[in-house]
């Protein structure tokens, strides 16, 4: 069935640097889009999201991109800092669908 | 404290014991929604409640599986005749139906089957 999955299980990055989680989804009437954040033993927390009608939205330190032409959607995190380690999931919404098709997850490690 | 609330946070019960959990929602929020989620998974859509009516299901919550939102405000999920794969999480998310459906997490949950 059609369903919402990430490309990498572990990213690993330095802290400070840029880090750049990506997600495909292949509901191609999905209109709605979420990255959450969740940490151990932590229920999802939300990070940003974007709509079908928008490619790209920014907030603090975080920017969304999606690309509806490959169905793509990735979260970009700058300067990371150690309290950003967590595992990351998308989540999509859409197709007649009210509740939230999430991925996978990837996990986030930050390295001092 | 104006987040989502689940009690209990962990639970350990007997295969074939019933069980039950409550989420207080936002206070504002009309929609509440209940997520299982296994380990290293993501979170996987039960239910959905807008105000007390109960409007989509999965085909994942079984018949064992009731949910009831009374008043419109907090919900409960029962499982009875709790199974060992029934172990997880169970999250709760609540949101206020505007057209958008950001949902806000609960701390969840964990629900232990021996």
């Amino acid at each position: 069935g059609e369903s919402v999955g990430l490309h990498l299980p572990t990213l690993s990055v330095q802290e400070g640097d840029n880090s750049i989680i990506n997600c495909a989804y292949s509901n191609s009437a999905s209109d709605y889009f979420i990255w959450y954040k969740q940490e151990s033993g932590k229920g999802p927390q939300f990070i940003i999201d974007i709509r079908s009608n928008m490619d790209k939205r920014q907030g603090q330190r975080v920017t969304v991109l999606l690309n509806k032409t490959v169905k793509h959607l990735s979260l970009q995190i700058a300067a990371t800092q150690p309290g950003d380690s967590a595992v990351y999931f998308c989540a999509e919404s859409g197709g007649g669908a009210d509740g939230l098709t999430f991925g996978k997850g990837t996990h986030l490690i930050i390295q001092p | 404290d104006t987040g989502v609330s689940q009690d209990p946070r962990h639970k350990i019960t007997k295969r074939g014991q019933n069980v039950t959990f409550r989420c207080d929602p936002i206070s504002e929020h009309n929609r509440l929604y209940w997520y299982r989620q296994t380990l290293g998974q993501g979170p996987e859509f039960l239910t959905y409640f807008q105000n007390e009516a109960q409007l989509e299901k999965s085909r994942l919550l079984s018949d064992r599986f009731s949910a009831e939102r009374p008043k419109g405000s907090f919900s409960t999920l029962e499982i009875q005749r709790t199974e060992q794969g029934d172990s997880a999480m169970y999250l709760c998310a609540s949101s206020l139906w505007t057209g958008s459906t950001e949902a806000f997490f609960g701390q969840g949950t964990r629900l232990t089957v021996v």
